[in-house]
């Protein structure tokens, strides 16, 4: 499968823990998104980069979030001191740039479900 | 700011009916559009996207969308549903700058 892979899918953690999720994007890819989902709702956008620049952060991302692409292929999401307001899926998404409109669709993966205890 | 709501939250059918979900985004330029859906269990899949050209799209497993620019809509249809469209349908804009913008999504259900 040569999707977007998301690790763990699943992570249950206290509250005031830190957590880490790991994306790897479509291969080539170089356009990466993270967004957050809770029931009931859209994905909500968090954060891109394109190759190892993140270009725009969501000001739902607080002070405790920080994502980071650091050779332009995966992508890495911490999450310091959680809460449990914390608790959504999230979600990468990758596209590629090209000349035309093709860069702006957005191909998701599985997710990373997040439960603050 | 860009934004998108989708009217109906909840949408039961009998198959075979014929089925239209609204979608209208707020934003005055040039806008990409798409629909996704989410089957149980599996992750957003994109259904169709409208970049320009011919308003009226079609996507796959029979759906298609109208891009109205007038109304600032593009809304899903099919003309016959199936037990096997069950998901949650989402729509999103992609106006200017980097961000998707998702609705808050419609659960359909479909009745066998």
């Amino acid at each position: 499968d040569t999707g977007v892979s998301q690790d763990p899918r699943h992570k249950i953690t206290k509250r005031g823990q830190n957590v880490t999720f790991r994306c790897d994007p479509i291969s080539e890819h170089n356009r990466l998104y993270w967004y957050r989902q809770t029931l009931g709702q859209g994905p909500e956008f968090l954060t891109y980069f394109q190759n190892e620049a993140q270009l725009e952060k969501s000001r739902l991302l607080s002070d405790r979030f920080s994502a980071e692409r650091p050779k332009g292929s995966f992508s890495t999401l911490e999450i310091q001191r959680t809460e449990q307001g914390d608790s959504a899926m999230y979600l990468c998404a990758s596209s590629l740039a090209g000349t035309d409109h093709s860069g702006n669709t957005i191909y998701f993966g599985e997710g990373s479900w997040l439960t603050v205890v | 700011a860009q934004s998108v709501s989708q009217h109906n939250h909840h949408v039961i059918l009998s198959e075979a009916a014929s089925l239209e979900l609204g979608c209208n985004y707020s934003y005055g330029g040039t806008v990409n559009l798409f629909w996704y859906v989410q089957y149980p269990g599996q992750h957003l899949q994109l259904l169709l996207k409208y970049f320009s050209g011919d308003p009226l799209v079609k996507g796959i497993k029979g759906f298609e969308a109208e891009f109205i620019k007038s109304k600032f809509s593009f809304n899903l249809r099919k003309p016959s549903v199936q037990w096997s469209d069950t998901a949650e349908y989402f729509c999103a804009v992609r106006g200017g700058g980097f961000k998707t913008i998702f609705g808050a999504g419609t659960r359909l259900f479909v009745k066998a």
